[in-house]
């Protein structure tokens, strides 16, 4: 089974830009959850669908937005960048019916690495 | 606010030595804790943690909550240089509208 996919893998915007990030689980999962890593706040959590419908949402401003299609793939939006928004942001997927993304083991994609400047 | 508290910061250590990791917590409404390895990039999920005293165990890796004291350790024994990585511990808390707290890691260097 193909892993967790993200793309693009690297991106560089420039400040007040918005930028869209996407997601593709492995086959089967629903679940679909995303994450934004940096050096200085570590790994949060941002956000969490099934079926379509975000299910939670970490402590983030509202230009963090997300989304996910009928096939699960999901996509990540951020509107009008800052400098603190560079980060690497991970999406993982998981499998199960429960809806709640940390129930079951969760696979992570390599992540998308970006930089605004 | 929910803190996830994970000791040591870092840790080198010889190839075939025991090591424990930390991960204490304060949150409100414990759900679940989860233990993830993460080496390059992509975390990897280790061990999810919601009774106390029972261990979790993966080959040479095991976990064990305890939620009197509100910690978890990660055991490694045996360790390999292939375990070298960042090890972060996150806490699940709250209701329907839970939150995932992560710690900043411990990074584990083992050397040949």
């Amino acid at each position: 089974k193909a892993g967790v996919t993200q793309t693009p893998r690297y991106l560089i915007k420039t400040r007040g830009q918005q930028v869209t990030l996407s997601c593709s689980p492995i086959s089967g999962h629903r679940s679909v959850s995303w994450y934004q890593q940096t050096p200085g706040q570590g790994l949060q959590f941002l956000f969490e669908y099934f079926s379509e419908t975000q299910r939670n949402k970490g402590n983030f401003p509202g230009r963090f937005s997300g989304r996910q299609f009928s096939n699960s793939r999901s996509e990540m939006n951020v509107s009008t960048l800052e400098l603190g928004d560079s980060a690497l942001y991970l999406c993982a997927s998981s499998p199960g019916t429960s809806g709640r993304v940390f129930d079951n083991e969760q696979f992570f994609g390599p992540g998308t690495r970006l930089t605004v400047l | 606010e929910d803190k996830v508290v994970q000791s040591p910061l870092s840790l080198v250590v010889h190839e075939g030595d025991t090591v424990t990791l930390n991960c204490s917590y304060e949150v409100t409404n414990f759900r679940s804790l989860l233990w993830y390895k993460q080496e390059k990039k992509a975390p990897t999920f280790l061990f999810m943690l919601t009774s106390s005293g029972i261990e979790k165990k993966s080959g040479r890796l095991s976990s064990i909550l305890d939620k009197k004291e509100l910690f978890s350790i990660l055991n490694i024994t045996a360790t390999q240089t292939g375990d070298s990585a960042v090890y972060l511990c996150a806490v699940l808390s709250g209701g329907s509208n839970y939150k995932l707290t992560f710690g900043k890691g411990t990074l584990l260097t083992v050397n040949p």
